[in-house]
């Protein structure tokens, strides 16, 4: 059974970095791509980016591709995302999640983790 | 850029039949975007509902459907119950690997 565990709630002050994980569990971590949304407080989901983790490739939404890393341990089977200068704005519940291998019926979620607030506040 | 258009907000009685739609500031959606619906209650992860323009997700009731009208996605509840109450959102493959979600709606059951 597949699952996706996130890591803990952080809070930084402004101008930190934060580092959230998501440790994929129930099936071969490096045959599906892993995609990071995130949802502020009372606004809706922004997708951020998305990770081969078998190749270490990335695609990320235009307002990210300054700020944002996103790699992995295979060893252990966890993504990583890595947000620098944070602002206020970066408030919000980061997600992973699972995007599906079927190639007859591809690009979507077929996965997702619980979520982790990051708090950004001085 | 790209903006991924929702209704805000819809409503529908219990046991009606509501039609949410997913459309481009610019131009039309067709299945090349591999539509994918999600719905999402507050507090919680969201949980898919669609992919691939039509296709339920396993343990998605049928009265969830999918497909293209016009020029746009369509999600479409038909003999809605009070806990289809929640936020639901599309997503659209612009290709190249990235993925753009729309807005989202609120739909109100009552």
């Amino acid at each position: 059974q597949v699952h996706l565990v996130q890591s803990g709630s952080e809070v930084r002050k402004p101008g930190a970095s934060v580092r959230v994980s998501c440790k994929a569990s129930g099936y071969t971590f490096t045959d599906n791509f892993m995609h990071w949304v995130r949802q502020a407080p009372g606004q809706g989901l922004e997708w951020m980016g998305r990770f081969n983790p078998n190749s270490g490739g990335t695609n990320f939404a235009q307002k990210f591709q300054d700020r944002v890393t996103m790699t992995r341990d295979t060893s252990i089977s966890t993504a990583y995302i890595y947000l620098s200068s944070l602002r206020s704005d970066d408030t919000a519940v980061y997600y992973c999640a699972r995007e599906t291998n079927n190639w007859a019926a591809p690009y979507y979620f077929d996965y997702w983790g619980q979520g982790t607030l990051v708090t950004v506040s001085s | 850029q790209t903006v991924v258009t929702q209704e805000p907000s819809f409503s529908v009685s219990p046991g009606g039949t509501v039609t949410l739609t997913c459309g481009l500031s610019s131009g039309s959606v067709s299945t090349s975007y591999y539509p994918s619906w999600y719905q999402q209650t507050p507090g919680q992860a969201p949980r898919t509902l669609i992919y691939n323009t039509n296709t339920r997700s396993s343990g998605v009731p049928d009265r969830f459907s999918g497909s293209i009208l016009g020029d746009k996605a369509a999600l479409t509840i038909t003999g809605a119950h009070t806990d289809d109450e929640s936020d639901y959102y599309c997503v659209l493959y612009m290709r190249s690997g990235v993925s753009v979600f729309g807005g989202g709606t609120k739909l109100t059951v009552l």
